[in-house]
Order: C-alpha cells, then structure tokens, then sequence
C-alpha cells in the first residue's frame, strides 16, 4: 500500500536546538517537497527536490535545511536560526513529468505538528 | 506577493445547500488548478483539478469553474454534506515535462456545513 510517511505526530523542541522531521515515500515519485502551515497562511514551500542530491530552496528555507540521499527520503532540520519554528510541517511528493502528477499534484503525509518549549 | 488568493477565509452553509468557494490568482503562466481539502491534523487530500483549456469540471457533488479573462475559479458542492466541513485550498501551477512543477497555495478558507 503506497503512500507517504511523516514522523513523528508531535515534536516538542527547546529553544536552540536543532531537530529533524522525517518525511518516507514508497510512491516511486521523483519529488519531493515540504511545505509550513501557519493559521491564516496557508501552505508556504520550505524546500523542495526533483531528484537524488539535488534541492532548491523554497519561499521561506531560511533557518531550515534538507538533504536528499535517497529517492524514498527528503528529511528536514529545522535549526536553532530558525526564529518562529511552531507550525504544521507537511511533506509531499510527485512524479514528475506528464501524466499522474499534472492530474493529482502532490501526494501529501499526515504532517508533524513542531512546537517550541 | 500571494499570487493565489482566497478572500473568504471561513464560510458557513446549511445541510443540502450549496457551497461556493472562491479563489483568485493573478500569475497569468498559470494552466493547471487544483482543489485540495483538509482536515485537522491530516495532510491535505486531491478533490478536484481543472486545465485551463476548460471552463468547468464535474465530480459528483463537486464542481470547478474557471474564469481566464478574470483569473478566477470557484468550487461548488451540492449538496453540501456534515462531512465536508475542512479546509479547502486551492492551488496552481505550470505544467513543466520532465521538471517538478511547484503548486502554489491559497491562504485556505474553512467551510462549515451546519444541521
């Protein structure tokens, strides 16, 4: 049963540190990205990745980073230079190319929700 | 700069009627729309998606138009249901071969279906 996974549900960070957000897929898609909710903001793009070891920054990277080591993850750090870090993180992916991913766009995980202690 | 917009950020409808849900956008390389809704705490799922050869789509309960000349598109659902109550976004993007083509996201509005 394909699908995409977001760990953990709930993250709990102290100020300063850093965590990471794990974000798995076993759709076989070529991309991936990770979007930030905010309330009265809707879905801003953080990073994103069209293929292994490669990612392009988003609207809003500053204070985040990703790395793309195998097509099935796209991990994101939210570091300490990140100032406002509590939000609802997503992860999503797509095929690229024609087809499936021009009809359905992303394929999105149940997100993580960060917040800061 | 929010190149899609959707003004309306609640809206709430009686059982059996319809919901009407708007969004604007002012990218014109824009050519593919979509609809998305959520719920709390889950990740947001596909609805609906309309090219921009077309003026109108249909699913069951759920409809998108499309204005061009007015950069605008709505959904509507008829008739709306208790379950529909979620967050609705709207998203764009171009379609690109071979590329990852970036959706932009509407700000949500919340749809409320009351008894």
């Amino acid at each position: 049963d394909g699908g995409i996974t977001q760990s953990p549900k709930y993250l709990f960070r102290k100020e300063g540190q850093n965590v990471t957000l794990s974000c798995e897929q076993n759709l076989n898609h070529d991309a991936m990205y990770w979007y930030r909710q905010d309330p009265g903001q809707g879905l801003r793009l953080i990073y994103y990745s069209q293929i292994v070891n490669d990612f392009q920054k988003g609207d809003i990277a500053e204070g985040y980073s990703v790395s793309r080591e195998k097509k099935e993850s796209f991990p994101l750090t939210v570091t300490s230079a990140q100032k406002n870090p509590t939000a609802f993180y997503l992860c999503a992916s797509s095929p690229t190319g024609l087809g499936q991913g021009i009809i359905y766009g992303y394929t999105f995980g149940s997100g993580t929700r960060l917040t800061v202690v | 700069d929010q190149q899609v917009k959707q003004n309306s950020p609640s809206l709430s409808v009686q059982e059996g009627r319809i919901s009407i849900l708007n969004c604007d956008y002012t990218n014109s390389m824009f050519d593919y729309f979509l609809w998305y809704k959520k719920y709390p705490a889950e990740g947001p799922t596909f609805l609906i998606s309309i090219s921009s050869i077309k003026d109108k789509n249909e699913d069951g309960r759920f409809t998108v138009f499309l204005n061009k000349s007015a950069k605008h598109l709505s959904l509507h659902i008829v008739p709306s249901q208790p379950g529909d109550s979620a967050v609705y976004f709207c998203a764009a993007k171009t379609i690109n071969t071979g590329t990852a083509s970036k959706l932009t996201f509407g700000t949500g509005t919340r749809l409320q279906v009351t008894l």
